[in-house]
């Protein structure tokens, strides 16, 4: 059972552009939602992360949105860079059974910025 | 760098063996999580180690287990190893027991069964 769907599971953009991922999560327990970023052979790292009481936060050129009722949050990287190529997990966790989980992945998106 | 770090880096063995992958926390960080990542299944959260107690299980298998020492280095061993088992294994640390703090991932192990 996949509980974070995410897509596209590839994308291209120009450098410039807007890259926008999405997911979609089903668990109602879910209240925390971060996005982490792997470069290839390296561990993921914590780009940014949203809290459901808020329905959008911006750090710099990235943004989530949140949807609450639909269940639904994104990433959107403005001014995408060829820096920025890397892929892209969104997550998320919260309290179940009476104990907090650990993080729970959606599948990834392989990002590629065009120069 | 994270400051979590994980030995060894690769490590290639045959169906039917065990294996220990190691992890060291970023220092002063009580709590460790254990992942495996593989092309089918994604990322996916094995167990959670808070201060030497366990804290949280997720998909992990009977024949994976795990403990955190005193010295909070936490140790995953993986026993009759089959094909499927074939992954990249990553530990991540952080301060606290709760998973809406920030996670530190190590470098990972590249397990590889022959």
């Amino acid at each position: 059972q996949q509980q974070v769907k995410q897509s596209p599971q590839s994308l291209i953009v120009q450098k410039g552009g807007i890259s926008i991922i999405n997911c979609a999560y089903e668990n109602t327990a879910f209240d925390y939602f971060p996005w982490y970023q792997q470069f290839p052979g390296k561990g993921p790292a914590l780009l940014i992360a949203i809290r459901p009481d808020v329905s959008e936060k911006k750090e710099g050129r990235f943004t989530i949105s949140f949807n609450k009722s639909a269940k639904q949050f994104s990433l959107h990287i403005m001014d995408s860079q060829p820096g920025d190529s890397a892929t892209y997990f969104c997550a998320a966790s919260g309290y179940s059974g009476g104990g907090a989980d650990g993080l729970t992945f959606g599948k990834g998106t392989h990002l590629i910025i065009q120069p | 760098d994270s400051g979590v770090t994980q030995t060894p880096k690769h490590l290639i063995t045959a169906t039917g063996q065990r294996v220990t992958l190691r992890c060291s926390p970023r220092s002063g960080d009580l709590s460790v999580y254990w992942y495996q990542q593989s092309l089918d299944q994604g990322l996916q959260f094995l167990i959670q180690y808070y201060n030497g107690e366990e804290r949280a299980k997720g998909n992990i298998l009977e024949r994976f287990s795990a403990q955190q020492f005193p010295d909070l280095h936490s140790e995953l061993n993986l026993s009759s190893l089959e094909l499927g088992d074939s992954a990249l294994y990553f530990c991540a640390s952080t301060r606290g027991s709760s998973s809406y703090n920030e996670q530190f991932f190590g470098p990972g192990t590249r397990l590889t069964v022959l």
